[in-house]
Parts: C-alpha cells; structure tokens; sequence
C-alpha cells in the first residue's frame, strides 16, 4: 500500500510563494497524486492532480495562483502571492483501482 | 453543481451500528462515469478512506474499519449510505461523502458530519 509524506506544518508571508511537498513512497513513485485544502471548519476542496511527469490539471475551484509540479517521487503544490484565504489544511491523496491513501496533510500559516 | 450532504445521528452508543447517508443533488447517482466514496477524519489518524460504491452497488472497501463497514446506494433516492457496526470511541470522527471518477481523485466533498461514540 502506498505512504504519503507531507511536512505538518509550514508558513510563508502574505505575498510571498510557499511550496508543499508530498512524497510518494519508492513503489508508488509514479503514481498521480491530488491536492486538496481544508480551511478550518470546512469541507476539504480538490484543487488539482499533479502526474509524474509534471502535468497539473486543475480542478474549477482552483484559483491561478494555485500551481503544480513533479520530481522523482515528490509531487509539489505551489501557492504563488499568498494571501489570507490560503491559511488551511493542505492534504494529498492517491489511489490504486481498489484503494485510496491520503497524505497526513500539511498546516500552512500565512503570516 | 453537484451538492453532496451528509445526514445521521450526531451521537450513537458503542456497540450499536452507525448509519449515515448522503444525499446527492445537482447530479445524478446512477451515471456510470462516478463512484461514491466515505471518508473520516480524526485529529489522530488525519483522513482514512473507508470505501467506496458504484451505482451498480459493487463497492470497495479500505482497511481501516476491518470489515465493520458496508456501502449501500439507493438510486431511487440518489443517495448513498454507510453503515458501521459494532461502533467504540475509535470510530468518533468526522464523515464525509464525497464523489470521484474510477482511478481519480475526489473532486467533489459533503460538508461533513460529526459523529460521536458515547454511552
């Protein structure tokens, strides 16, 4: 069964770039991954898939300053201008044909 | 746009089975492209995939609740339902119901429901 490791905590400053980072374990390296965030109190929302080869595909709720990339076994959720609204729970999921993992997630402070 | 929401007693008592439903609305169940799936989470455990069902009812199950779960669809109703048996204060936490595409990502989340395992 695939392990995905996030980082617990990480803060960048209102207006600044952070990137998070998800990391597949050595089986699943080439495995698709998705990004989603919670913000406290609310539903999680999927922002987008990342491959390995770097494609991201967005989801409609994403906003342009939300990016993604690839290298190796990490899949990368880029946030670009960041702003306050962006203070959540980032969190990455991947799957097989009959199972599904989530990442421990990731608790952005926006400072 | 698809809506998906939870419903279900806030608070059962251990050893009694928990169940929940989820009602879909802005979409139809039974289209043959989506699977409908339950997850929980825990501040202790993060998020854990407990399974999801097809239209058709063929469901897949994680192994977090070791055979304790079962995924009922009910297309007359377009909804869904999670049932849990034998319930202790482990399985507190909160639910949600959410939508994916066959080898795909949830894209689409409830709102959540915060179930509670108490006597």
């Amino acid at each position: 069964q695939a392990i995905l490791t996030q980082s617990s905590s990480a803060s960048a400053s209102l207006g600044s770039s952070v990137k998070l980072t998800c990391t597949l374990s050595n089986d699943y390296r080439n495995h698709i991954i998705a990004w989603h965030q919670q913000q406290t109190g609310k539903a999680p929302r999927f922002l987008m898939k990342v491959e390995n080869n770097g494609r991201y595909t967005k989801g409609s709720g994403a906003p342009a300053r939300f990016s993604g990339s690839s290298s190796g076994a990490d899949r990368y959720l880029t946030i670009s201008n960041l702003q306050p609204e962006d203070e959540a729970d980032y969190f990455c999921e991947t799957w097989d044909s009959d199972s599904r993992i989530f990442g421990g997630g990731t608790k952005l402070t926006v400072l | 746009q698809l809506q998906l929401q939870e419903s279900g007693p806030g608070l059962v008592k251990p050893s009694e089975t928990l169940s929940l439903t989820c009602n879909v609305s802005g979409g139809s169940i039974d289209r043959t492209t989506y699977y409908w799936g339950w997850i929980r989470q825990t501040p202790g455990k993060g998020l854990e995939w407990i399974g999801s069902i097809y239209y058709s009812g063929r469901a897949y199950y994680g192994p977090s609740l070791a055979g304790r779960s079962a995924l009922f669809v009910d297309k007359s109703k377009n909804q869904f339902t999670l049932k849990v048996t034998s319930v202790t204060a482990a399985d507190t936490a909160m639910y949600f119901c959410a939508r994916s595409l066959f080898y795909a990502p949830f894209d689409s989340w409830g709102q959540g429901i915060l179930v509670t395992v108490s006597s």
